[in-house]
């Protein structure tokens, strides 16, 4: 039972415009969530976090929208630049004891054309 | 360190041997996690070490997974037995409090033929 979906395994998305990756979760206990990034041959790297008290959360390009009603968050990336071009990965976590254990989705790659 | 160093980068191994995994976190850190990620999976949490305390390996897949970690430093992950379905790149991450700011080592790629 997947608890964090990426519905979208593949994304292209055309320099300067935005890239929009989405991500589902089922675990209402989820109140915590990261976007990480991942090139090839490299381990994932944190790309930005919300909080579940919060329904936005800004950082330079990267902006991440949280629907609690929806269960659904999204990441936006504008402008997108080729250098963004990666696996993407969606993350969650509960509150409570085991809040060490991040769910992942299953990544969604975005490649961005010059 | 600088970041968390995993060895071997890649590892090719006969179906029902050992193999070791070795991950070096980053000095201070106290917590530790292994993951897998599996070909088209996300990743898959396999256990946890925080400090002193008893590990968490409820993430193990089967009695042939094992993990140690010396003196609150490196750490070992053994897989006895080693099947084809055990393929997948094996991720390290530590962090300076729990479930925050894991930072992941790049990974040891095993491939079981």
């Amino acid at each position: 039972d997947q608890q964090v979906k990426q519905n979208s395994p593949s994304l292209s998305v055309q320099e300067g415009r935005i890239s929009i990756l989405n991500c589902d979760y089922t675990n209402s206990m989820f109140d915590y969530f990261l976007w990480y990034k991942k090139y090839p041959a490299e381990g994932p790297t944190f790309l930005i976090s919300i909080s579940s008290i919060k329904d936005k959360n800004e950082d330079g390009r990267f902006t991440v929208f949280l629907n609690k009603s929806a269960k659904h968050l999204s990441l936006h990336i504008v402008p997108s630049q080729p250098g963004d071009s990666a696996v993407y990965f969606c993350a969650a976590r509960s509150s409570g004891g085991s809040n060490y254990k991040l769910t992942f989705g299953k990544g969604t790659l975005l490649t961005v054309n010059p | 360190g600088a970041g968390v160093s995993q060895s071997p980068s890649n590892k090719v191994t006969e179906k029902g041997k050992d193999v070791e995994l070795r991950c070096d976190p980053i000095s201070g850190h106290t917590a530790l996690y292994w993951y897998r990620q599996s070909l088209g999976q996300g990743l898959e949490f396999l256990i946890y070490f925080q400090g002193n305390s008893a590990p968490d390996k409820s993430g193990l897949p089967s009695d042939r997974f094992s993990a140690e970690r010396t003196g609150g430093s490196v750490s070992t992950l053994t897989i006895q037995r080693t099947q084809q379905e055990d393929s997948a790149v094996y991720l390290c991450a530590s962090s300076l409090l729990q479930g925050q700011g894991y930072t992941f080592g790049s990974g040891t790629r095993l491939t079981v033929v």
